[in-house]
């Protein structure tokens, strides 16, 4: 069974560039939520797609944007990047949506935006 | 806003001593979650507890849920170097909100020396 994988593993940009990030599920989960998480700090939740419809939102700015395939594999898109853009992302697969519901998480994507 | 305040934010402590970390909130939670995260990982789930006054153990790790189901502990007996990690809480609310999103906590930031 293979794990929840993402990529690129770093990534370096400037401010006001784009950013697409992309998380593999986990064989049979159809749900996948974003994160944000700032150095020290827990995670904050983005946003959370079910069967390729966004099933749920932070509050996180309209220039944070995703999208769930029909393989359940998802990406998280973020325009015009800021300074405090600059984090780990992460993506968590389940088998459902829920808060309660197992999620399993990727090693994550460290964005650096210079 | 549902916020999950962990205390203390740091810990450093010698093998074989015994450490409790603290998740509170003034929000109810319909579940509660204790994850601990390495350097370069995605956090792994530990426990869930569901229920009000619900305690679970895992070996050297017990896990309580408060009777009001607003807050949350976590006690190691006998710490490890292996518990090292980042130990993080977070909760479903159970109320004013998509239930698929969970909050998590601000952190506890374990390391026990040898």
């Amino acid at each position: 069974e293979t794990g929840v994988t993402q990529s690129p593993t770093h990534l370096i940009k400037t401010r006001g560039q784009q950013v697409t990030l992309r998380c593999s599920s986990q064989s049979g989960h159809n749900t996948v939520s974003w994160y944000q998480q700032a150095l020290g700090q827990g995670p904050q939740f983005i946003f959370q797609y079910y069967r390729e419809e966004e099933n749920g939102r932070g509050n996180f700015p309209p220039r944070f944007s995703g999208l769930q395939f029909p393989n359940y594999s998802s990406e998280l898109n973020v325009n015009a990047l800021e300074l405090d853009d600059s984090a780990l992302y992460l993506c968590a697969s389940s088998l459902s949506p829920g808060g309660s519901e197992t999620q399993y998480f990727g090693p994550g994507t460290r964005l650096l935006v210079l | 806003t549902q916020l999950l305040e962990q205390s203390p934010q740091f810990l450093s402590i010698q093998e074989g001593e015994n450490l409790t970390v603290y998740c509170n909130s003034s929000s109810v939670f319909s579940s509660l979650q204790w994850y601990r995260q390495e350097p370069g990982e995605g956090p792994v789930l530990l426990v869930t507890v569901v229920t009000g006054g619900e305690v679970k153990k895992l070996k050297r790790l017990t896990f309580q849920f408060g009777d009001a189901r607003k807050d949350s502990s976590l006690h190691i007996t006998a710490a490890q170097p292996g518990d090292t990690g980042l130990y993080l809480c977070a909760g479903e609310p159970a109320y004013g909100g998509a239930t698929n999103k969970l909050i998590f906590g601000t952190g506890t930031l374990l390391a026990v020396q040898p």
